[in-house]
């Protein structure tokens, strides 16, 4: 996981608070993503970026908002958590080399939502 | 959706077997990719194939990709307890940086 680090690595919270999950690479890389990991259903992807401040969503963005402010950090904000929002998140890097978009994943981030 | 679906969900085998995973896919492809999954971890990549690449080897991995049929297929030869783990296929469906797109998962479990 060198180079890309997430924090918290585990966090517990209620229904209806809000949580930032955040991202930080010292890789310079421009693209940065966020997806989701949940039994039966493998890596999904929930935003991703391709720069500073230019942001696109993926398959399951609802009820998820990111931020990319800085080439080295990117955010991503449950809005107001919800039980189904339970999962791991995984930040993932890469430098968008055409034809090998190879990605560094971090370590995860265990959510659960009570 | 899922772009890929891995095929078998589970596999067990004893030390050093050989393991096959499969991978198909529903739309043209600019390369398939393999990451490996520890317990508790973040995925690691493997191995790149291009579309125009019929096989390539790594190490003990050998990959296949089959455009015509949308398949791929990951060999692990001589299996040790270390590559028990979960294998994911990726694949990059237009060229440029379109995000990766993965499948499910094959959990390989391997027996000392």
């Amino acid at each position: 996981d060198a180079g890309i680090t997430q924090s918290p690595r585990h966090k517990v919270t209620e229904t209806g608070t809000p949580v930032t999950l955040r991202c930080h690479q010292t890789e310079n890389h421009r693209y940065m993503y966020w997806y989701r990991q949940d039994p039966g259903h493998g890596l999904r992807l929930i935003h991703y970026s391709y720069g500073v401040k230019d942001t696109d969503k993926g398959e399951v963005s609802d009820g998820y908002s990111v931020s990319r402010s800085k080439t080295e950090d990117f955010l991503l904000t449950l809005e107001s958590a919800t039980s189904s929002q339970t999962s791991v998140y995984f930040c993932a890097i890469s430098s968008g080399t055409i034809g090998a978009n190879v990605l560094t994943f971090g370590a995860g981030s265990r959510l659960t939502v009570l | 959706s899922q772009q890929g679906e891995e095929d078998p969900q589970a596999l067990s085998i004893q030390e050093g077997e050989n393991a096959t995973m499969n991978c198909s896919y529903k739309t043209s492809i600019n390369n398939l990719q393999w990451y490996r999954q520890n317990s508790g971890r973040g995925l690691v990549h493997l191995i790149l194939i291009r579309s125009n690449e019929r096989e390539k080897h790594s190490g003990r991995l050998r990959v296949t990709l089959d455009t015509s049929k949308k398949s791929s297929s990951l060999l692990i030869t001589a299996s040790r307890a270390a590559d028990t783990a979960s294998y994911f296929c990726a694949t990059d469906v237009l060229s440029g940086n379109t995000p990766l797109v993965f499948g499910k998962g094959t959990r390989l479990s391997v027996i000392a």
